[in-house]
């Protein structure tokens, strides 16, 4: 079967560090690969997704970058934190196959980011 | 835009009552349909996926699905205190991508 781990659960961090957080699926073979913020209260808004490796889309424009270094790996990271970067960090995978339109996200369990 | 529009909440539901979840969406092309449960703190778990007009039923729970009139819902039977929970309707639209309800809160009253 498969599983997504995510970490750390929780991090807290100055504003103006850096900011890495990873992503790794288990038991499939290229997933679609999705990074999504959600502030406290507020609905999921996708930051970045991925077919492939080295392959990475942006939604929305920010500080943050996300990269996918090896097939089932996906990296978020900032060089510099903003006091609005704080929220829960969701790592995603959806099948990567011809009939991924269809299939579902499967969410790891999350990163609170709180930047003080 | 497209959109995905749920009732906020929060929804109260006496225990052992029937919850009835809604969602509306707004492009007409949109194939997939999914319903996530979010309980306070935690990430989104996928309950139920509907792709054809009509029912589908697993255990307590029950997506109806309804294409001419863009809509889907949810059915909880015998709702249970632990249903309490965030519940968030996805929607895959003509474009691949999935568009996020802000999600309906229940609570289940004992």
């Amino acid at each position: 079967s498969q599983t997504i781990h995510q970490w750390p659960a929780t991090l807290v961090q100055p504003v103006g560090s850096p900011l890495s957080l990873e992503c790794t699926v288990e038991g499939t073979s290229n997933p679609n690969l999705y990074w999504y913020r959600q502030a406290a209260g507020r609905g999921l808004q996708l930051l970045f997704y991925s077919v492939g490796i080295g392959q990475i889309s942006s939604e929305v424009p920010q500080n943050l970058s996300a990269s996918r270094p090896q097939d089932r790996q996906f990296i978020l990271s900032s060089k510099k934190l903003l006091l609005s970067d704080s929220g829960f960090y969701l790592c995603a995978w959806s099948a990567g196959t011809e009939s991924s339109y269809n299939s579902p996200l499967h969410f790891g369990n999350g990163t609170r980011l709180t930047v003080t | 835009q497209k959109e995905v529009e749920q009732n906020s909440g929060p929804l109260s539901v006496p225990e052992g009552a029937i919850a009835s979840l809604n969602c509306t969406y707004s492009d007409r092309g949109s194939q997939s349909f999914f319903w996530y449960r979010q309980y306070s703190g935690k990430s989104p778990e996928l309950i139920m996926s509907i792709y054809s007009n009509g029912d589908k039923e697993d255990g307590r729970f029950t997506a109806q699905l309804n294409k001419a009139s863009q809509y889907v819902s949810l059915l909880i039977r015998d709702s249970q205190p632990s249903d309490s929970a965030t519940y968030l309707c996805a929607v895959k639209d003509s474009n691949y991508q999935l568009i996020w309800g802000a999600g309906t809160k229940l609570i289940i009253k004992p």
